[in-house]
This record gives structure tokens, sequence and C-alpha cells, in this order.
């Protein structure tokens, strides 16, 4: 499973663009990208989703390089409301019968600031 | 509405006694998962179960035990071996197309004094 590395936290103002990388030098071929969102008290939820390039829904974008040994989450003009911790994971993205142990690390926390 | 149901959102016990917690999912997911987390800390898996009438031990499953006798159901029991069981306790679920997206319960808080 390969290791990722995120900052620990950040701070932004209101209506600025976050972006928050996620270092995973040992990334496998197989593997794919993924952030989670998770408010306080509250269990984690799924935003996005990649392998490479660049992915959009209306919530993020997910920027990944050509090497895929690191991954951009970014959240444009954000609200008080994205205050939350931010989890990147990477790991196989079919079910291939094998179990893989889907590993939270501590995640960055962001603090959006009025 | 789908989702997963974890009840209660607080729980409180006494030291010594074991405790279950609820999980419930109408999403039709194979696989289900439970967490628990820290304070200030990520999610750490306790157990997890592909199938009905199977499970498998996470990496902090000492102290806890779980059964799956229903697609639809995947409870936890903290037993009194559990040296620090008071934490915030997360279940999920997964369908077989991807283990990366999988979706939340809202979470039980439980307090052991």
């Amino acid at each position: 499973l390969a290791k990722t590395t995120q900052p620990i936290s950040m701070d932004s103002y209101e209506g600025q663009e976050v972006n928050i990388t996620c270092s995973h030098n040992n990334i496998a071929t197989n593997d794919y990208i993924t952030w989670y969102q998770q408010f306080p008290s509250q269990g984690p939820r799924f935003i996005i989703q990649g392998y490479k390039t660049k992915v959009t829904n209306e919530v993020a974008s997910l920027f990944i390089p050509a090497d895929r040994k690191s991954s951009t989450l970014s959240l444009p003009r954000v609200s008080l409301s994205d205050t939350a911790v931010y989890y990147c994971l990477v790991g196989d993205f079919v079910n291939s019968g094998g179990y893989q142990k889907v590993t939270f690390g501590t995640g960055t926390k962001l603090q959006v600031i009025p | 509405d789908g989702g997963i149901t974890q009840s209660p959102k607080y729980l409180f016990r006494k030291e010594g006694q074991n405790v279950t917690l609820s999980c419930e999912q109408n999403l039709n997911h194979d696989a289900m998962y439970w967490y628990r987390q820290d304070p200030g800390q990520g999610l750490r898996l306790i157990y997890y179960s592909q199938i009905v009438n199977d499970f498998q031990k996470g990496d902090i499953a000492e102290g806890y035990s779980v059964s799956r006798e229903k697609k639809e159901s995947f409870p936890l029991t903290v037993t009194s071996a559990q040296k620090n069981p008071t934490a915030f306790y997360l279940c999920a679920s997964t369908s077989g197309q991807s283990r990366y997206e999988q979706y939340f319960g809202p979470g039980t808080r439980l307090t052991v004094t």
C-alpha cells in the first residue's frame, strides 16, 4: 500500500482557492488516488478520485502529474463550511478479490478564516 | 434514501461492561467496515467484512468482536478487554466496484468511565 504524506494543517481566507498536495512516491501502476473530507464529529465523505491528469467535479478538482508521485486537491473559492480534515488515499481501485486495507492517515486540517 | 445508520450517536458505559454498537446499511453493499478515531487522529481499521458470515481483523481488533449475519447489518461489540474504549466509532460500507469509495455512517461516540 502506497504511503502518503500531506501537510498537517493549512489556513486559508474565505474566497481563496486552496490547494492541498499529497505525496505518494511509491504509487503502483494500478493505484488510484482518492480524497475524502471529514467534518468534526461526522464520518468522512468521498470527494474525488482520479488516476492521471485532471479530474473535476462539482466539489473539487484533482491534479495528477505524469509521474503520479504526487497529487493536488484544489478547492475553488473556499467558504467557512469547507473547514474540515482532508484525507488523501492511494490504492487499488478494482476489488480483485483480495482485500487491500484502506488506511486513513491523519489528513490535512484546513481552517478557513473569515 | 439509501445510507448507513449508526445508533446511538452518544453512548456512555461503565468500565467492565460490554457494549454493542449498531450499524445498518440499505445500499446493498457487500463490504462493511468498522473504524475507530481518537481525537486529532486518523481512522484505524478494527474489523471488516466482505460478505455475510465472514469477517477479518483489521489493525486494532483486540478487545472488539463483530458479527455479519445479514448483509445489511454489521454490529460491533466493545468488550471489557478493550483497554481504552473511549473513542469515536465509524461504520462504513462499499460496493464491489471500489474499496475506496466508502460510504460512512454518522458515527457513535462512546465514553467509558
